[in-house]
């Protein structure tokens, strides 16, 4: 089981940005899958989830209203969408999955990706 | 919202020692945290999940204690791989709130 994800850079303050997340071995559409951010230096911070079936989502706070996340269980791909993207936007995103099946997010994480990093520089 | 607060920030421990360190919730989790430790340039893996159900292929010198709003992650023995950052992440409700960490370095 593995998860990969792309589609990180350098963007300015107010522009946009999606990330991917492609997973391989094991049921895509089973498991609720989520993005998790960590600031360089800094600890882990929960941003987005969303249910196996994609019919519920969650944003926290910092992202509500700029982020979205969604998944294309077709092509084994979770997205977040960035939008309005600010200089504290700047880290480390990690994708990462459920560890059960069919549990949307009240279990631990146990496969996460390598990450991709999101530079917001002016 | 549900906040996690490690101490200690920073755990000074020589290979072989025991280091303990301690995960606090602001309200009642139940059984519901889990330990990641992360390595520089790494992702973070699951150590424990229900607060003591050590995850797959995770040694029996790490060991989670704890229920309601007091957590314990124990190391009874350091190894040289041991050495990392320990986070405590909540999943009795949204957000899924991770601990500041605390750094395990040799002493």
């Amino acid at each position: 089981a593995q998860l990969v994800e792309s589609g990180g850079g350098l963007v300015q303050p107010g522009g946009s940005l999606k990330l991917s997340c492609v997973a391989s071995g094991f049921p895509f559409n089973s498991y609720a899958l989520h993005w998790v951010r960590q600031a360089p230096g800094k600890g882990l911070d929960y941003i987005s989830g969303i249910s196996s079936n994609g019919g519920t989502r969650y944003h926290a706070d910092p992202v509500k209203d700029r982020f979205s996340i969604s998944r294309d269980d077709s092509k084994n791909t979770l997205f977040l969408q960035m939008d309005s993207l600010r200089l504290e936007d700047t880290a480390m995103y990690f994708c990462a999955r459920d560890q059960r099946t069919y549990s949307y997010g009240y279990v631990a994480l146990d496969l996460w990706g390598q990450g991709t990093m999101v530079t917001v520089s002016s | 919202e549900i906040v996690m607060t490690q101490s200690p920030v920073t755990l000074s421990v020589s290979p072989g020692e025991r280091a303990t360190f301690s995960c606090r919730a602001s309200q009642s989790v139940g059984s519901d945290l889990a330990w990641y430790q992360q390595k520089p340039g790494q992702a973070p893996r699951l150590l424990i999940f229900g607060a003591s159900s050590r995850a797959t292929s995770i040694p029996a010198r790490f060991s989670g204690t704890g229920s309601g709003t007091e957590f314990t992650l124990t190391i009874s023995s350091l190894e040289s791989e041991d050495f990392a950052v320990y986070f405590c992440q909540q999943y009795h409700d949204w957000p899924r709130a991770f601990g500041q960490g605390t750094k395990v370095e040799i002493k």
